[in-house]
Order: structure tokens, then C-alpha cells, then sequence
């Protein structure tokens, strides 16, 4: 069965450092999707992104963060200067658009855990 | 704009005994709702989904779930329960995006 997959699956870094999280997402699907969940806590929207542009964002997904899908196979998520605060799994997600098919249902990734140090 | 509301952050029972966790919805639109389980240090996973149709909807484990429109709920249920249901059970509403609930989650007790 297709599914969406996550590198890596954990990462340290320092704070200040630039990480990207990276995902490929199911063939054929068309929208993809950045959550975050900080330990303990619910899972929150990050960004959507549809047609190399992003559709949606969130509060949270301020100036530190970005999106894009450098070819044809690859999401990522960059966050340029990394804060204590951004120490959280994030979560990649693809949704099938597909007339006949799209139910609103997003597949997830396993989850990028990000430690922030 | 759609929330979603779970009721109750955590939620015990013993081994066998009925499982109800509870989920209300705001919509201005027919609503999808899901209910997706965490299983500690894992990824979300689908128990089950309502589009349209049946209003009483069947998922993985033995679990299912059923969309009463005049009560904006979308309650998740299990007649027992097993030590390996032990989770995070998160309701979710979809309007492009999915939006979750707080998270419930569920100890079972030997």
C-alpha cells in the first residue's frame, strides 16, 4: 500500500541552525501537508501546499518557515533559524484530490521528531 | 470555521469494559470527521472516516463511531476494550485541511 515517508526520523540540532525535514508524499496525490505536534499536545496545521504554491498557513508558520518541492517526488519543510520552542514531531500528510476518490482524508507520515537544543 | 471538541484529556478503563470517547464538531458544511489513534512515540493512524452514507461507520479494532447531525457528535466507541488499545485517540474535522481535536487519551487497566 502507497504511504507517505519521512527523513529523518529524529534530528538534534542547535538553536540558530537551519533544518529541512523532508517528505515524499503518495504518487498521484496533489495536496500536502505540514503538522507539528510539541510533545504532550494536539496536532496543529502548519501549511498546505497545492500547485508549487502554498494554499494555507497558519499562525505559526511564520518567516522561519518555508515549503517547497525542489522535484517532482520531495516536500519539504525548512526552518531557518531554529528555536528552542520548535522542538516538536512534525508530520507530513498527502491527500488524494482525485474526483471519485477524495473523501478529505490526509495519509500521514511516520513523523519527524526535531530536538532543539 | 470548524473545531473540533474532545471531551475528556484522558480517559480509563478496565480491560473489557466499554469504550466511549467522546468528540462534537462545529461545521457550517456537511462535515468528514475522522477519528485517528497515536500510539506512543508512532505516527497518526486512521481507525475510521465518515464522508457520507451510513451514519454508523466501522474502523480498525473493533472500533466505530456514529454521526448524529442534530448532536454535532461523532462519538468513538469499543463494546471491549484490550490492554493494546492503550492511545491517543484524536478527532479530526476536514475542510481542506483536517483539524484536530485536544487528543483523549486511553488507559486500560488489567
Amino acid at each position: 500500500e502507497p504511504e507517505v515517508t519521512q527523513t529523518p526520523s529524529h534530528q538534534v540540532t542547535q538553536m540558530g541552525q537551519e533544518v529541512i525535514l523532508r517528505c515524499v508524499p503518495i504518487s498521484n496525490h496533489l495536496y500536502f501537508y505540514w503538522y507539528r505536534q510539541i510533545l504532550g499536545q494536539k496536532v496543529e496545521f502548519l501549511v498546505s501546499f497545492y500547485n508549487n504554491e502554498i494554499s494555507e498557513k497558519s499562525e505559526i508558520f511564520d518567516d522561519q518557515f518555508s515549503v517547497e518541492r525542489p522535484d517532482g517526488s520531495n516536500f519539504t519543510l525548512k526552518i531557518r533559524s531554529t528555536k528552542l520552542e520548535d522542538s516538536a514531531m512534525y508530520f507530513c500528510a498527502s491527500r488524494d484530490t482525485r474526483t471519485g476518490t477524495n473523501t478529505g482524508e490526509l495519509f500521514f507520515g511516520e513523523g519527524s521528531r526535531l530536538t532543539v537544543l | 470555521a470548524q473545531s473540533v471538541t474532545q471531551l475528556g484529556s484522558h480517559v480509563s478503563v478496565s480491560e473489557g469494559a466499554l469504550v466511549l470517547l467522546r468528540c462534537n464538531y462545529s461545521s457550517s458544511v456537511p462535515p468528514y470527521l475522522f477519528w485517528y489513534v497515536q500510539y506512543p512515540n508512532q505516527g497518526l493512524q486512521l481507525l475510521l472516516k465518515y464522508t457520507t452514507g451510513a451514519t454508523l461507520v466501522k474502523g480498525i479494532n473493533g472500533f466505530e463511531a456514529e454521526f448524529k447531525k442534530s448532536e454535532t457528535s461523532f462519538h468513538l466507541t469499543k463494546p471491549s476494550a484490550h490492554m493494546s488499545d492503550a492511545a491517543e485517540y484524536f478527532c479530526a474535522v476536514s475542510g481542506g485541511k483536517l483539524i484536530f481535536g485536544q487528543g483523549t487519551e486511553l488507559s486500560v487497566k488489567p
